[in-house]
């Protein structure tokens, strides 16, 4: 059984469009999270959900917007993307936020390319 | 704010030889805790090892240790016996303050030679 999924793996459309990410984890995490990884490899977290409640929330153009309708789900929804918006974007879950030994498990990641 | 370096963005290491990949980082916390990821072409992040700060104690996972020297702030990992399956990008992690953020390091990609 896969602990963390995303839909899709692969993403490619056109500069302008508005795409969505879903993360679902059947861990019976609380907390939630997305990267993004840039072409250089860089990751960097964007956002953190405890329980539906957004917790942690980086310097992300409001284009951005994610949505946790429960604990298991955590979206990502992209509006009027951009050229520089291409990355692969990473979906994780660990126990509880207040707990940094927790581990955080990695989806398998959606590679975007905005073209 | 917590920053981590990985200064080697590449190594190289023969099968069955031991390579040594090296992280730094900077903190104010005193209370904080430190991860190896691997990502190998697949692209899936996997857990190699973690380390609490607390602890004096290296941890060890198999063929894998690192070496925590917390009043340098290094955080080396150590992989013996290295295997084909060990090449990958490797990235140094940092967690603990108010937030509990994973810091990642830029990561060193390793290939491992036959």
């Amino acid at each position: 059984d896969t602990a963390v999924s995303q839909t899709p793996k692969y993403l490619v459309t056109q500069m302008g469009n508005d795409k969505s990410i879903k993360c679902e984890q059947n861990l019976g995490h609380d907390t939630m999270y997305w990267y993004k990884q840039d072409s250089k490899k860089f990751l960097k977290i964007m956002f953190s959900y405890n329980n539906k409640e957004l917790i942690i929330n980086e310097t992300v153009p409001n284009r951005f917007s994610p949505k946790s309708p429960d604990k298991a789900h955590l979206n990502l929804h992209i509006n009027s993307l951009e050229l520089g918006d291409s990355a692969v974007y990473f979906c994780a879950s660990s126990q509880r936020p207040t707990i940094p030994i927790d581990t955080q498990y990695f989806g398998p990641g959606t590679r975007l390319t905005v073209l | 704010a917590q920053t981590v370096t990985q200064s080697q963005p590449e190594m190289s290491v023969q099968e069955a030889e031991t390579v040594t990949l090296s992280c730094t980082y900077d903190t104010s916390e005193s209370d904080y805790y430190l991860f190896w990821y691997k990502q190998p072409p697949s692209r899936q992040m996997i857990l190699v090892i973690r380390q609490e700060a607390y602890k004096q104690q290296n941890a060890t996972e198999n063929r894998f240790s690192v070496n925590f020297q917390k009043a340098a702030k290094s955080f080396s990992l150590k992989i013996s016996d290295s295997q084909l399956g060990d090449a990958a990008m490797y990235f140094c992690a940092y967690r603990g303050g108010a937030t509990n953020k994973l810091i990642f390091g830029t990561g060193t990609l390793l290939a491992v030679q036959p």
